[in-house]
């Protein structure tokens, strides 16, 4: 089975911090994803990798930044958290590019910034 | 831009009932389907997934529909539980490379 598995299940941070979130994932996936989900608002893609060290932008990027150093493992950072960035975070990977695949998720990360 | 819609927003069953959920997409040049499941404060999990070349997905008790021509996929979930109470969220591919748009979701609740 897929796992994919996030650093943290509950975060609370304080504004102006700079904040890692964490998402690995055992199956070889190429693909990566970061979402952000919000009540009336539902699922929206931040970020996104094809491969290590290559990232591409969402719908709503701004205030985030990624890094993919290897391959099973793409973090999210928030360089400097605000209260607007209140929202539960998840991790997605799937199988390769190229090819529209399953996606998989991990288990979410509720991140509160005070 | 590929929408994804998902009506109703909200459903509520008695126990034994068979569930049907609907799934409504705009742009019928799919490369496939997924249907998640979500427990509150919870991941995604997924339930089927279905290709565009395929009619139907078997998974259990959950059947998946897919109907490319008129832009809709319909998930079944026979006889119904108290433990299939969930949200239930269905996405489609917007590129070749495996980005997806989710559905709102379907928040169904399954009385005992």
């Amino acid at each position: 089975d897929v796992k994919v598995t996030q650093s943290s299940r509950y975060l609370v941070k304080r504004t102006g911090e700079k904040v890692f979130l964490e998402c690995v994932q055992d199956m070889d996936h190429e693909n990566m994803f970061w979402y952000r989900q919000d009540p009336g608002l539902g699922l929206r893609l931040i970020y996104f990798s094809y491969d290590v060290k290559m990232k591409e932008k969402g719908d709503i990027p701004e205030g985030y930044s990624v890094s993919r150093e290897k391959k099973e493992r793409f973090s999210l950072i928030l360089e400097s958290a605000s209260t607007n960035q209140t929202s539960m975070y998840l991790c997605a990977s799937s199988l390769s590019r190229g090819l529209p695949s399953e996606q998989y998720f991990g288990p979410g990360t509720r991140l509160t910034v005070t | 831009k590929q929408e994804v819609t998902q009506i109703p927003a909200a459903l509520s069953v008695p126990e034994g009932e068979n569930l049907v959920l609907n799934c409504s997409f705009t742009d019928s040049a799919i490369y496939n389907l997924q249907w998640f499941r979500q427990d509150p404060g919870k991941g995604l999990t997924s339930l089927l997934l279905i290709q565009s070349s395929q009619r139907e997905q078997t998974s259990g008790r959950l059947n998946a529909s897919l109907d490319k021509s008129s832009g809709r996929s319909t998930l079944y979930i026979a006889a119904s539980q108290p433990g299939d109470s969930a949200t239930y969220l269905c996405a489609v591919p917007t590129d070749s490379w495996g980005k997806f748009q989710f559905g709102a979701g379907t928040q169904v609740v399954v009385t005992p």
